[in-house]
């Protein structure tokens, strides 16, 4: 069974940094893409960011271009996303998902990241 | 950016009546490779989305055969067969042919 479990959210003020974790099991890590995606309270779902299998390859939406970064321990089956110069825009609860290609098919219970000073 | 466009944002259906969510892209999804990456995904209160149909018309892993999409080129359609209760939520498209990933506003599906 695929399971993606997310931790690391947190309250940070405006212009603070702040590390998402997301442990994956279930399934062979370091075969496959994957992304975080962001729902901000009451709104709709965002996609945030995209690696692929050996973390050679990156992309991200330009809303979070230059600020955030993810990564990816494929010896930790574990994938990370580092949030800098977090704006009040940036609340949200955010959500790792098992790539398929490009396709987020499996997702995790997400973890709240709250801007706010 | 490709823009997700579903109507309508709100679906009030009756217990065992069909339901039908509209989805049009602001250009089309056919991929390069032939595939268009269009999918559904369906997010009940409280829970994280949940994928129901990729490539148009696939049924992913689980998900009963009352959930059915089609469409080409820029117009898609869900139709749920009969509404159970457990359908109740909110329905997404989301476009993966091209960066960045865009997604529907959403349809909330609720029961009259």
């Amino acid at each position: 069974e695929v399971q993606l479990v997310e931790s690391g959210g947190v309250v940070v003020q405006p212009g603070g940094s702040l590390r998402l974790s997301c442990a994956a099991s279930g399934f062979t890590f370091d075969d496959y893409t994957m992304h975080w995606v962001r729902q901000a309270p009451g709104k709709g779902l965002e996609w945030v960011s995209l690696i692929s299998w050996d973390g050679g390859s990156t992309y991200y939406a330009d809303s979070v271009k230059g600020r955030f970064t993810i990564s990816r321990d494929n010896s930790k089956n574990s994938l990370y996303l580092q949030m800098n110069s977090l704006r009040t825009e940036d609340t949200a609860l955010y959500y790792c998902a098992k790539g398929n290609g490009l396709l987020p098919d499996y997702w995790g219970q997400g973890t709240l990241v709250t801007v706010s000073s | 950016d490709i823009v997700m466009t579903q109507t309508p944002l709100s679906s009030p259906v009756t217990l065992g009546q069909p339901a039908s969510i509209s989805c049009r892209s602001s250009q089309s999804l056919v991929h390069s490779d032939g595939n268009t990456y269009l999918s559904w995904l369906q997010q009940r209160p409280g829970q994280p989305p949940r994928l129901l149909i990729y490539k148009i018309s696939n049924r992913f892993s689980g998900v009963p055969d009352r959930f059915s999409g089609s469409g080409a080129g820029t117009d898609f359609t869900l139709k749920i067969s009969r509404v159970e209760a457990e359908d109740v939520g909110v329905y997404y498209c989301m476009q993966a042919t091209q960066f960045p990933l865009t997604f529907g506003q959403g349809t909330k599906v609720e029961i009259k």
